[in-house]
């Protein structure tokens, strides 16, 4: 258990939907970031967050949007969603630049 | 644009014999790199990393070798077990930068 936590495990919408992803880092950590992995796929980074300032930002959509909150969780939503956008999200956190822990993931198929 | 690669997609060994994972990384201002093994339905795990000050790093059965000068890590694992059995991971991280980059990973299968 890495101590982060995501939910929901599974998802499953429609097209042009919107979705939130939830993701709890491990306890002390400040820094939380997320990714997307497609099916047998890299990891792709998206977003990372630093005591609720946006810190570095990668690949990332423009319907895709991402926040801190002062308690350390964080949200990653994703909007006007399309087939492409299946996938595992995996958030993780560190205490600074550094090893992450992942959380189990968030499975989203998008039908 | 700069990138973090593997050469190998996919690897298979026998068990108990040493498996080696390489990856190329083309961003010379890296300085910190990390494997990650990825077992089926769950997130990446670490492994070891290393600095960039070294050349080789040692942990329990697995040892990484850094390769500055042609740009080159590998993931070494000694006498391997069907519990390594994942998909392997190398991402790298330039000083200054908060985000950890991956590589496409390399599926290790071991046989018994």
């Amino acid at each position: 258990d890495s101590g982060v936590t995501q939910t929901p495990k599974h998802l499953i919408t429609a097209t042009g939907q919107r979705v939130t992803l939830r993701c709890s880092p491990r306890s002390g950590d400040l820094s939380v970031y997320w990714y997307q992995q497609s099916l047998d796929q890299g990891l792709q980074f998206l977003i990372q967050y630093y005591n609720g300032e946006e810190r570095a930002k990668g690949n990332i959509l423009e319907r895709f949007s991402a926040q801190q909150f002062p308690d350390l969780h964080s949200e990653l939503n994703l909007s006007s969603l399309e087939l492409g956008d299946s996938a595992l999200y995996f958030c993780a956190s560190s205490v600074a630049a550094g090893e992450l822990f992942f959380g189990e993931g968030s499975r989203l198929t998008v039908l | 644009g700069e990138s973090v690669g593997l050469h190998l997609p996919t690897l298979s060994v026998q068990e108990g014999d040493n498996s080696i994972i390489n990856c190329a990384y083309s961003n010379s201002a890296s300085d910190y790199f990390i494997w990650y093994k990825q077992e089926s339905g769950k997130g990446p795990q670490f492994i070891i990393d290393i600095r960039s000050n070294m050349d080789k790093r040692q942990g329990q059965r697995v040892t990484v070798l850094l390769n500055k000068t042609v740009k080159h890590l590998s993931l070494q694992i000694a006498a391997t077990q069907p519990g390594d059995s994942a998909v392997y991971f190398c991402a790298e991280n330039m000083r200054g930068n908060n985000d950890m980059r991956f590589g496409a990973g390399t599926r290790l299968t071991v046989k018994p």
